[in-house]
């Protein structure tokens, strides 16, 4: 059974701080790994993808991933309310399947 | 391109009655998948297609359930009877198959159904 463990939340930071989101996942050989931001009542969309060891940057974004200990985060530097919405991890499985299995999201609140 | 385009946005049914949900993938896309997001659940993979055929539906929850993806720019997902249980979010989805394992999904706006 593929899982993929989020807290649910809510996580509430201070706008300007940093929030830190993370993900943690049940199959070892997984290859890709995907944040979406879903607003309150709209779909969810893709902010970041990473399949390498290591940290990626994208702006006020960072997703790190750590293989070894099968997790995988998300920094929001300089958080602003707009960034006020719940974060799904999602996780493509090994053997070249382009199926991703998504966790229940954790909640964030920047509040000003 | 517009995007996933999905219909109604809004459903309010009585139970007992046929839904049915449509779905527009982005032109060019290979897969189009199924979602259904609840609060308990969160989001579940009900079905997906790979060039208009049917490869999982081990998400379907039962028989009620059905989809059906005539042609690469149509989809349907049908609930017929409908019962209570059924109120969710129902997200269309679809994605390019470009051979990479970090193809992502495009999500549509997504259908409110709410069975009374």
């Amino acid at each position: 059974q593929k899982e993929v463990e989020q807290n649910s939340g809510p996580l509430s930071v201070p706008e300007g701080a940093i929030a830190s989101l993370n993900c943690t996942y049940s199959d070892r050989g997984s290859q890709s790994f995907f944040w979406y931001r879903q607003y309150s009542g709209k779909s969810p969309e893709l902010i970041m993808f990473i399949y390498s060891n290591g940290d990626k940057e994208d702006g006020r974004f960072t997703a790190q991933l750590n293989k070894a200990s099968q997790y995988v985060s998300l920094l929001i530097r300089d958080s602003q309310p707009s960034d006020s919405a719940t974060y799904l991890c999602a996780v493509n499985p090994p053997g070249g399947s382009y199926i991703p299995t998504f966790g229940r999201g954790t909640s964030l609140i920047v509040h000003p | 391109d517009a995007g996933v385009i999905q219909s109604p946005r809004h459903e309010v049914t009585e139970m007992g009655q046929e839904v049915t949900l449509r779905c527009k993938p982005i032109s060019g896309h290979d897969y189009l998948f199924w979602y259904r997001q609840t609060m308990m659940r969160g989001l579940e993979l009900l079905i997906y297609f790979n060039n208009n055929v049917p490869i999982d539906d081990s998400g379907m929850p039962e028989d009620r359930f059905s989809a059906k993806m005539p042609n690469a720019s149509f989809s349907t997902l049908k609930i017929q009877p409908s019962e209570p249980r059924d109120s969710a979010v129902y997200f269309c989805a679809s994605s390019p198959t470009s051979g990479i394992s970090t193809d992502t999904q495009y999500f549509g706006p997504g259908t409110r159904l709410t069975v009374l």
